[in-house]
């Protein structure tokens, strides 16, 4: 059974704070996936790295996927209100013969004007 | 293209009832996944199809369970003898052959009373 974990689950900030939300699997991932979800809705694809040691930046959000590709990290900069939310980290697991993402449970961040 | 969409977006039900749901993946996409998520968890993988093919399925999914992308465009989701445990959101995703990068749709929540 592949495991993945999320840390830290909660989170509350001040607006204009950094933050780090990891994501960690004792096996190696083929790809990564973050994503977005507001309660009620469906989760929102934020970036999928793929190459070990690859860094992505999305605006205020740089994504890191670790070189042995079993952990990756995501950072927010300056966070504001509109980044509240959970992020969910879900990798695809190499020789696994399967497309199914394994999630995290998730990390809930407040921002707190 | 507006993305994956799922009907209904709510569903309430007795125990016992059977409930139908449906996915429309995006429109190009081969690959049609479904997954269900319990409240405090990330997503967790029920089943996939390629095509119209059902390749994997998950051991949550019990034999009241039973999925069918008949032509290989939309899918439904059908529980048979519903049970208060049965009781979360269930998401389905698409995604095309490459990149395997897979996007949600708002989901359906049930709820059995």
């Amino acid at each position: 059974t592949q495991l993945l974990e999320q840390s830290p689950q909660f989170l509350s900030i001040q607006e204009g704070e950094n933050l780090t939300v990891y994501c960690n699997s004792s096996s190696v991932f083929s790809s990564l996936q973050w994503y977005r979800q507001e309660p009620g809705e469906g989760p929102v694809l934020l970036v999928t790295v793929v190459t070990g040691g690859e860094v992505k930046k999305l605006k205020r959000l740089t994504f890191q996927f670790g070189d042995a590709r079993k952990d990756s990290s995501l950072h927010i900069t300056a966070a504001q209100p509109g980044d509240t939310g959970l992020y969910l980290c879900a990798g695809a697991y190499s020789g696994a013969g399967s497309y199914q993402l394994t999630f995290g449970k998730g990390t809930k961040l407040s921002v707190i004007p | 293209d507006t993305g994956v969409s799922q009907n209904p977006r709510h569903k309430i039900t007795k125990r016992g009832q059977n409930v139908t749901f449906r996915c429309d993946p995006i429109s190009e996409h081969n690959r049609l996944y479904w997954y269900r998520q319990t409240l405090g968890q990330g997503p967790e993988f029920l089943t996939y199809f390629q095509n119209e093919a059902q390749l994997e399925k998950s051991r949550l999914l019990s034999d009241r369970f039973s999925a069918e992308r008949p032509k290989g465009s939309f899918s439904t989701l059908e529980i048979q003898r519903t049970e208060q445990g049965d009781s979360a959101m269930y998401l389905c995703a698409s995604s095309p052959s490459t990149p395997d990068t897979q996007y949600f749709g708002p989901g359906t929540r049930l709820t059995v009373l």
